[in-house]
């Protein structure tokens, strides 16, 4: 168990409003990630962050922003909701010395009306 | 672009038989490379990790990697209905950039 949790777990929500899932971690790993899972698509990065304060974009950006202010938290935001944002998302931490490895959270699923 | 390629299945495979997994990728560049489980409604698990040629064997299961022919499978030996899942492909480039196939779903009948 690498201690991740996610939440909300689920929610329903409707086009043009903003959304904030949140991640948290409780073994200080560097390094988090925020992926969606679409059918058909597998698994797509969307965020990473190596460190507090720093993150990076990954292959589907565009539309979210993520946040790591503390070490255990990692938010991503959906300034405002469009209905092709409804999925699952997973946030993964890798530990330092496994770079690669990754740990997933259980999830969230998102619908957005 | 960076494609990891796996067959969608349903691979039906029945209770002891072997189950023959397998992955490509286009990033010859490509370093690492892992294979999750992914039961229905439930998040991804790591089972294997393999970095370089070759077999790597862990219990039932035996991940193969061949760079050269840029594919990596997985075969899980006296396959139970428990390994019934979905099983992703991952493939890790240089760098923090890790490209996962969109899975293959895997049935075990009894």
């Amino acid at each position: 168990d690498a201690g991740i949790t996610q939440s909300p777990r689920h929610k329903v929500t409707e086009t043009g409003t903003p959304v904030t899932l949140r991640c948290h971690q409780t073994e200080n790993h560097r390094y988090m990630y925020w992926y969606r899972q679409d059918p058909g698509h597998g698994l797509r990065l969307i965020h990473y962050s190596y460190g507090v304060k720093d993150t990076d974009k990954g292959e589907v950006s565009d539309g979210y922003s993520v946040s790591r202010s503390k070490t255990e938290d990692f938010l991503l935001t959906l300034e405002s909701a469009t209905s092709s944002q409804t999925s699952v998302y997973f946030c993964a931490i890798s530990r330092d010395r496994t770079p690669g490895e990754l740990f997933f959270g259980e999830g969230s699923r998102l619908t957005v009306l | 672009q960076k494609e990891v390629e796996q067959n969608s299945g349903p691979l039906s495979v029945p209770e002891g038989a072997i189950a023959s997994l397998n992955c490509t990728y286009s990033d010859r560049g490509s370093q690492s490379f892992f294979w999750y489980r992914q039961y229905s409604g439930k998040s991804p698990e790591l089972i294997m990790s393999i970095y370089s040629n070759g077999d790597k064997e862990d219990g039932r299961f035996t991940a193969q990697l061949n760079k050269a022919s840029q594919y990596v499978s997985l075969l899980i030996r006296d396959s139970q209905p428990s390994d019934s899942a979905t099983y992703l492909c991952a493939v890790k480039s240089g760098g923090d950039d890790m490209r996962f196939g969109a899975g293959t779903r895997l049935t075990v009948k009894p």
